[in-house]
């Protein structure tokens, strides 16, 4: 059964700072997604990661997939006030995509 | 979101009351998704469907069904409201490329 664990579920970080939250699954997997939400919102789609060793990155946010270590990290640099929001990573396998339990991020200007 | 239209966005049920959540995508996708968010769950799955005519158990599925009447429909039916269902229902459209989601459907059951 596939299951999908973020670290920390809270975070809590000066602007200007670097973090990184991280997101475990428990089986191999076909793609692996990033998301943002803010609060009362919809979800956005930040990236989509589809092998070993992919990389995205957007502006302050850069994602990678480690698909031996079935981790992928999702890394903010010099974060920004506006960053504040949930983070949630999601793995697909065979369709059937599972999201874990989210990173609320909260940036302190 | 642009290319998924979810709908109602709000609703108040009675116990016992059905219901049918609609989604919409026009973006010819294959892959349709139906989530429940619950304040420090994160999003769980309740049915998806792979392509059309097929549909799939989620992580949570009981107490629901679904139908993907064609590829830009797929919708979401509670045959007797209960209040473990008041929850934010999310539609999405997913590809190897992005995801789309709906804007969401806040029900409370009373």
């Amino acid at each position: 059964e596939l299951k999908v664990e973020q670290n920390p579920l809270f975070l809590s970080m000066q602007e200007g700072k670097n973090y990184t939250i991280y997101c475990n699954y428990s089986t191999t997997s076909d793609r692996l997604y990033w998301y943002r939400q803010d609060p009362g919102k919809s979800l956005e789609s930040l990236f989509v990661l589809l092998s070993n060793g992919a990389v995205k990155q957007e502006g302050r946010l850069m994602a990678s997939l480690d698909t031996k270590a079935r981790l992928s990290t999702l890394h903010i640099t010099a974060a920004v006030h506006d960053l504040s929001a949930t983070y949630f990573c999601a793995v697909d396998r065979d369709d059937k995509i599972i999201f874990g339990k989210g990173t609320r991020l909260h940036i302190l200007p | 979101n642009a290319g998924v239209t979810q709908t109602p966005k709000f609703q108040v049920l009675k116990t016992g009351q059905s219901m049918t959540l609609q989604c919409a995508q026009d973006m010819n996708h294959n892959s349709m998704y139906w989530y429940r968010q619950d304040p420090g769950m994160g999003l769980r799955l309740i049915y998806y469907s792979a392509s059309e005519g097929t549909t799939d158990k989620g992580e949570v599925p009981n107490g629901y069904n679904v139908s993907r009447l064609n590829k830009r429909e797929f919708s979401l039916r509670l045959e007797s409201a209960a209040p473990s269902q008041t929850s934010v229902y999310f539609c999405a459209s997913i590809t190897i490329k992005k995801a789309f989601f709906g804007q969401g459907t806040r029900l409370t059951v009373v």
